[in-house]
């Protein structure tokens, strides 16, 4: 079993705060590194996968690194809105392991006041 | 891209009983995956099935208890047997992207509480 840890578990942010996650996991055997956002009720929605080391990508307001030498993903959310009040998932996929089996961590809450 | 329909979305069991989960997906694809989300845990995988053989089942889980059906390439089902408190968690069915890919694609969730 290889361990996915996020942090914060929770995080409540007002209205225009940016905020950020970290998602930690095993830096051997990399093959690809996953973010998705679940809302309650509905599928987990990808938001990025990422592949090479020193990664960044973006979509709108949300942006996200990864650094697989140190085994280590940052999420980023620029002037938080309500509607970005979810679970965010990162989870991880190893060389050895079927391809689309994923290792998850357990998510960070965020919730966004208005 | 698949678009997974999976039923039903919620459910309150007692205990003892059986409920079965499925799974319809808009494509063909050749693995599913079905995971569960036990309370403040994260979501860990139960199995992988894959068309005309028998799932493949993770360190802990066992068939009897939950059992999969893959009777083609587009739907799946998962029942979880016997049910106790301890199986009230969301149950989530996964396919992948296919390819070299290694993006997935889920459905919507089953929310279980078994009482």
């Amino acid at each position: 079993i290889l361990n996915v840890e996020q942090s914060p578990q929770s995080l409540h942010v007002q209205e225009g705060d940016s905020t950020n996650f970290t998602c930690s996991f095993p830096s051997s055997n990399f093959y690809a590194l996953h973010w998705y956002r679940w809302e309650t009720a509905k599928s987990p929605e990808a938001l990025f996968v990422m592949t090479l080391n020193g990664d960044e990508k973006k979509k709108g307001r949300i942006s996200a690194t990864l650094n697989t030498k140190e085994g280590y993903s940052y999420l980023y959310i620029k002037g938080s809105q309500p509607e970005d009040s979810a679970t965010y998932l990162c989870a991880f996929n190893d060389r050895g392991s079927t391809l689309g089996r994923l290792y998850f961590g357990r998510g960070t809450q965020l919730t966004v006041w208005p | 891209s698949a678009v997974i329909s999976q039923k039903p979305s919620r459910d309150i069991c007692q205990r003892g009983t059986s409920l079965t989960i499925q799974c319809q997906v808009d494509s063909q694809v050749t693995m599913m995956f079905w995971y569960r989300q036990q309370p403040g845990q994260s979501l860990t995988l139960i199995a992988t099935a894959n068309q005309g053989s028998e799932a493949t089942y993770e360190s802990g889980f066992v068939i009897d208890k939950f059992p999969i059906s893959r009777p083609n390439l587009t739907f799946s089902t998962l029942t979880v047997s016997n049910m106790s408190p301890e199986d009230s968690s969301i149950y989530l069915c996964s396919v992948a992207q296919g390819g070299s890919s290694t993006e997935a694609f889920f459905g919507q969730g089953t929310r279980l509480t078994v009482v």
